[in-house]
């Protein structure tokens, strides 16, 4: 089936501009996660969502970062004044809770930002 | 708190040969999950394997294998018969099953380039 999809794939723009960056998640997954990772770096938790719960919004580094998700599906991930220390891969990533242990997170391509 | 140390930046193997990525962790609750991803230069995160805090067994998945030392708090990646797609960053990742923490954390990664 369908793996997780990002858009846009690339995206540059200049400080001060605003972005949204979005993710389509697998089919019938309840929980979605985006991730930032800077250049040869790890992966940083950005937000979380699970079903109608409300969002797990502790690792945004900055109140110019906010996320919804619509529908239980598709989330937008918004960057507002963007900085040049924003410039990252944004990735997104869907799973499936059956409360039994393990949760395998399943990852999109990502989204490379730029901030010129 | 907890923390991923992946201490090997890079790695070289061989082509058909073994090769071990090594992760320790840090936390101090007793259910946790361990994972590896693998990160091609494409970008997009492929889980690899996963290995329970209370599994009894390493996991094993075709040629990725887990040796996990729980009292050690290490959760090595063993790769057998490296071919050159392995080539690829590595990452270790670590989720905590209580206190409401839903993310995972990951390591800095290693990079294994396998040589022809």
């Amino acid at each position: 089936g369908a793996g997780v999809s990002q858009s846009p794939s690339n995206k540059v723009t200049e400080k001060g501009k605003d972005v949204e960056l979005r993710c389509d998640p697998i089919s019938g997954h309840t929980a979605l996660y985006w991730y930032r990772q800077s250049l040869g770096q790890g992966l940083e938790f950005l937000i979380y969502f699970q079903g109608n719960s409300a969002p797990d919004k502790s690792g945004l580094p900055s109140d110019r970062f906010s996320a919804e998700r619509t529908g239980g599906s598709v989330s937008t991930l918004t960057i507002q004044r963007t900085q040049q220390e924003d410039s990252a891969v944004y990735l997104c990533a869907s799973s499936f809770l059956t409360g039994a242990g393990q949760e395998t997170q399943y990852f999109g391509p990502g989204t490379r930002l730029l901030v010129l | 708190a907890q923390k991923i140390t992946q201490t090997q930046p890079g790695m070289f193997v061989q082509e058909k040969e073994a090769v071990t990525l090594d992760c320790t962790y840090d936390t101090s609750d007793p259910s946790y999950g361990l994972f590896w991803y693998k990160q091609p230069s494409s970008g997009e995160m492929i889980f690899l394997i996963y290995q329970g805090s209370y599994d009894q067994q390493n996991a094993t998945e075709g040629r990725y294998s887990l040796n996990f030392q729980k009292a050690r708090k290490s959760a090595n990646l063993v790769i057998s018969a490296s071919q050159l797609g392995d080539s690829a960053m590595y990452f270790c990742a670590m989720k905590l099953f209580s206190g409401g923490y839903n993310k995972l954390i990951f390591g800095a990664g290693t990079r294994l380039a396998v040589h022809p």
